[in-house]
C-alpha cells in the first residue's frame, strides 16, 4: 500500500526558531515530493517540492531535505513566525500517475 | 499563474436536495483535475480523478452514483453531490494540473457543505 507517513503531529515552536517536520514513505517509485500548507477554512498552497535528483531545495525560509535510500523528506522552516501557523502536508506522487499521496498533516503553531 | 477557483466557497441545502460545486482553472489548461474531501483536522481523501472529455475514475469507497463529476471542458470541473445528506457535510476541495506541470497540483480554495 502507498502510504506517506508525517511526523510530528503538532508542534510548537517559538518565533525565530526552526520547525521540522518529517515524512517517510514505501514506494520507491515515488519521484516527485511536494509541501503543502493549508490555513483553515482555505485549500492547501503548494509551498515548494522536490524531485530525487538533488537532496536539498531552498526557497527562503523553507528547505526540504531528501534523503533517497532512507526513502525520507523533511521540511525545515527557518526563523519561523507567527504567520507560518498552519497544517502543513507531506505528499508524493510518481510518473505516469498524477495523484498525491498525502501524509497525515502537521499543525504547526509559532508562539512569540 | 496556476489559479484556481471553486463555487461556491460555502453552501447549506437542506437534506435530500442536490448541489454543485464548480471548480475553474483561470490561467492554464486543466487535463486532469481532482476532487478531495477533508473533515475537521484530517488530510485530504482522494475521491476520484477526471480527465477532460472521459469519465472520472473514482476511488473505492467512493459512490459515483452520488457524487457526480464532469469534466466537459479544460478550465471546468463540477461536482454534484446528489441527495445529500448531514453525512455529506464537508470541505470539498479541487485541484488541477496540466502539460507542462510536471504533476503539480494546484489547489482550489475549498467548499464547505453543510447538509441540514
Amino acid at each position: 500500500q502507498q502510504q506517506v507517513k508525517q511526523s510530528p503531529q503538532s508542534l510548537i515552536v517559538q518565533k525565530g526558531g526552526i520547525s521540522i517536520i518529517n515524512c517517510a514513505y514505501e514506494n520507491t517509485a515515488f519521484d516527485y515530493f511536494p509541501w503543502y500548507q493549508q490555513f483553515p477554512g482555505k485549500g492547501p498552497a503548494l509551498l515548494i517540492a522536490i524531485r530525487p535528483d538533488v537532496s536539498e531545495k531552498k526557497e527562503g525560509r523553507f528547505t526540504i531535505s531528501f534523503n533517497k535510500s532512507a526513502k525520507q523528506f523533511s521540511l525545515h522552516i527557518m526563523d519561523s513566525q507567527p504567520g507560518d501557523s498552519a497544517t502543513y502536508f507531506c505528499a508524493a506522487s510518481r510518473v505516469g500517475n498524477e495523484k498525491l499521496t498525502f501524509g497525515t498533516g502537521t499543525r504547526l503553531t509559532i508562539i512569540p | 499563474g496556476a489559479v484556481v477557483s471553486q463555487h461556491p466557497s460555502w453552501v447549506i441545502c437542506k437534506s435530500g436536495t442536490s448541489v454543485k460545486i464548480e471548480c475553474r482553472s483561470l490561467d492554464f489548461q486543466a487535463t486532469t483535475m481532482f476532487w478531495y474531501r477533508q473533515f475537521p483536522k484530517q488530510s485530504l481523501m482522494l475521491m476520484a480523478t477526471s480527465n477532460e472529455g472521459s469519465k472520472a475514475t473514482y476511488e473505492q469507497g467512493v459512490e459515483k452514483d452520488k457524487f457526480l463529476i464532469n469534466h466537459a471542458s479544460l478550465t471546468l470541473s463540477t461536482l454534484t453531490v446528489t441527495s445529500a445528506h448531514p453525512e455529506d457535510s464537508s470541505f470539498y476541495i479541487c485541484s488541477a494540473t496540466g502539460p507542462g506541470r510536471y504533476n503539480e497540483q494546484f489547489f482550489g480554495p475549498g467548499t464547505r457543505l453543510t447538509v441540514l
